[in-house]
């Protein structure tokens, strides 16, 4: 089945690192996202990593997929208070149907 | 680039009226675009794919007469929820593919339309 999981909230003091995490159970996938969404808007791309890349960086996001474990995470360097919203891991199941299966999203607060 | 826009951007609405949201890509072209509803702290459920052309293709349990999806042309999708009624209320987040997005499968998203029906 498909099905993709995040933890739903995670607080971390500015400056410091943050890691979300996101298991899927559907080994087709053969891109996986990370969107973030700000309250009352819609979700803004930040990244995404292709099923046969073990990382990617861009700026203050490096991307890890573990495909044996089927883990992604998103981790974010010196995490700022913009960047408080709630982030999304997605994935495309089958490629060709452009169909995203999205996680439960993970709300991230950011402390002064 | 890659700019999604909706409209309306928050709509009230009488129950037993009919509302249609918007959902145009602005600057590029879109044979695909989807609708999604999202409730409150929770994560998006896709409705439907809308296609350039052809009738749209519904997930199961969403009501294809009730929900009503046009995509009339490369640049817009319209969809109407008819008969509105309480339990509709929600975020109504639409999203585009590029016409030649390559082969990420990346998808761009409108910045939602919250709808309450009263």
């Amino acid at each position: 089945g498909e099905d993709v999981e995040q933890s739903l909230f995670l607080s971390v003091r500015e400056g410091d690192s943050s890691v979300i995490n996101c298991t899927y159970t559907d080994s087709s996938s053969t891109y996986l996202y990370w969107y973030k969404q700000e309250p009352g808007a819609g979700l803004q791309l930040l990244t995404y990593i292709f099923s046969n890349m073990d990382m990617k960086q861009d700026q203050r996001l490096t991307v890890l997929l573990n495909k044996k474990d089927k883990h992604l995470s998103l981790r974010i360097a010196d995490t700022q208070t913009g960047d408080s919203a709630i982030y999304f891991c997605a994935e495309t199941p089958v490629s060709g149907t452009y169909k995203y299966i999205f996680g439960t999203g993970t709300r991230l607060k950011v402390l002064a | 680039g890659a700019v999604v826009s909706q409209h309306p951007s928050w709509v009230i609405c009488k129950s037993g009226t009919s509302v249609k949201i918007e959902c145009r890509s602005l600057d590029f072209q879109a044979t695909t675009m989807f609708w999604y509803r999202q409730f409150p702290k929770q994560s998006l459920m896709l409705m439907a794919t809308s296609n350039e052309g052809s009738k749209a293709t519904y997930e199961q349990g969403v009501e294809k007469d009730k929900f009503l999806i046009n995509h009339a042309s490369l640049t817009l999708s319209t969809l109407t929820v008819t008969s509105a009624h309480p339990e509709d209320s929600s975020f109504y987040i639409c999203s585009a593919k590029p016409l030649l997005a390559g082969a990420t499968d990346t998808q761009y998203f409108g910045p939602g339309t919250r709808l309450t029906v009263l």
